[in-house]
């Protein structure tokens, strides 16, 4: 069973740094892309960050480009999302999702978010 | 970047019903089109992939069609469980972005 579980979420100060983690289980992770969504509170889904299986590339949405930095440790079955230069409109869940196959392919699983509050 | 434009943005039906939600893309994106859905306080589920494959386990009465820019989700009989949010995506070239959502309510 593909379990998914995001941790690292809580209280950061603007300009802040928070470090977000997504421990896998239940697939091959090094076989698959992973991806970070978020959704600010009332809002829609936004998608953050993708990663290769072997990490080799990388894509990120606009608006956390030189900000965020999606990286994995395949050995650890683990996906991260190092955040910086925080801002208010960051606050929001964030999803770490499985991808279907490689880079190109939808969310297959996803895992339940960790809350990213920021906030002076 | 590709906009994805959802419709309706809310959607009042009952039990049994048939609805259609549609969503546009701003330029041809294929087939590379998955559609969500999404209850309160939980995490998206994936429906529909390559714009009309059904994931695994997912009832029959979802379907998906369309191709290029125009996409529509129709649920032949709406079931109590159906009702939530749902969001497509395209997946055709980076930026990721999702369609703004669809609620669907209880009439």
């Amino acid at each position: 069973e593909v379990q998914l579980l995001e941790s690292g979420g809580g209280l950061a100060q603007p300009g802040g740094s928070l470090r977000l983690s997504c421990a896998a289980s239940g697939f091959t992770f090094s076989s698959y892309a992973m991806s970070w969504v978020r959704q600010a509170p009332g809002k829609g889904l936004e998608w953050v960050s993708a990663i290769s299986g072997s990490g080799g590339s990388t894509y990120s949405a606009d608006s956390v480009k030189g900000r965020f930095t999606i990286s994995r440790d395949n050995p650890k079955n683990t996906l991260s999302l190092q955040m910086s230069s925080l801002r208010v409109e960051d606050t929001a869940v964030y999803y770490c999702a499985k991808m279907r196959g490689g880079l190109s392919g939808a969310d297959d699983y996803w895992g339940q978010g960790t809350l990213v509050i920021v906030s002076s | 970047d590709i906009q994805m434009t959802q419709s309706p943005s809310t959607l009042s039906a009952s039990v049994g019903d048939r609805v259609t939600v549609t969503c546009r893309a701003s330029q041809s994106i294929s087939s590379w089109l998955a559609w969500y859905q999404q209850k309160p306080g939980k995490a998206p589920k994936c429906l529909i992939y390559q714009a009309s494959i059904l994931e695994s386990g997912v009832p029959s009465r979802f379907s998906g069609s369309g191709s290029g820019t125009e996409f529509t989700l129709t649920i032949s009989s709406l079931q109590p469980d159906d009702f939530a949010t749902y969001y497509c995506q395209q997946y055709e070239s980076y930026p990721y972005t999702f369609g703004q959502g669809t609620k669907l309510e209880i009439k």
